[in-house]
């Protein structure tokens, strides 16, 4: 059973601080990983991707990978109390025959302290 | 990426009837999947819809109770038949759009069976 496990939390920090999200996954032949931030009452909504081994960044977010450890983050800088959501991992995984699939975690709940 | 509708938006149904989701997509997406979010849970994969064939069943899930269409590239449907106060959920649509493995999802069917 191929799985992606991420702490439910809630994770609280203060507004302004850095949060920090994880996500580890079972699949080695795992190639795309993703993050998802979904509001109370909404759909997830793609925040980004990764593919590769390092940082990658786009404004206050930035993801990291690290295959061998089989280990994704997500990195929020000067969190805001909009940013409080529940962040969902998800990844895409071979499961033979040529097919995928994707395979989210639980999620972490994040509040942002004004 | 694609702009993803669904109709109804929410539905509150009797037991032992059927529910029709329609799901529309603003450009061909290559695969298209249905969801379903329990309150406070993560998303549970019900199965790919195939355009043109048969859709691809997760496990605990089967085509009697949930029948899926998808006629072309930028359309499907899910039905939830014989409804149970157990199907109470929200179901989402998503989508892999273009040459991209990202997925993107529609704002989903909040149903409640009583």
């Amino acid at each position: 059973q191929k799985e992606v496990e991420q702490n439910s939390g809630p994770l609280s920090v203060p507004e302004g601080a850095i949060a920090s999200l994880n996500c580890t996954y079972s699949d080695r032949g795992s190639q795309s990983f993703f993050w998802y931030r979904q509001y109370s009452g909404k759909s997830p909504e793609l925040i980004m991707f990764i593919y590769s081994n390092g940082d990658k960044e786009d404004g206050r977010f930035t993801a990291q990978l690290n295959k061998a450890s089989q280990y994704v983050s997500l990195l929020i800088r000067d969190s805001q109390p909009s940013d409080s959501a529940t962040y969902l991992c998800a990844v895409k995984g071979r499961m033979g025959s040529g097919t995928y699939k994707y395979i989210f975690g639980t999620g972490t709940r994040l509040k942002v302290l004004a | 990426s694609a702009v993803i509708s669904q109709k109804p938006s929410r539905d509150i149904c009797q037991r032992g009837t059927s529910l029709t989701i329609q799901c529309q997509v603003d450009s061909q997406v290559t695969m298209m999947f249905w969801y379903r979010q329990q309150p406070g849970q993560s998303l549970t994969l019900i199965a790919t819809a195939n355009q043109g064939s048969e859709a691809t069943y997760e496990s605990g899930f089967v085509i009697d109770k949930f029948p899926i269409s998808r006629p072309n590239l930028t359309f499907s449907t899910l039905t939830v038949s014989n409804m149970s106060p157990e199907d109470s959920s929200i179901y989402l649509c998503s989508a892999i759009a273009g040459f991209t493995d990202t997925q993107y999802f529609g704002p989903g069917t909040r149903l409640t069976v009583l």
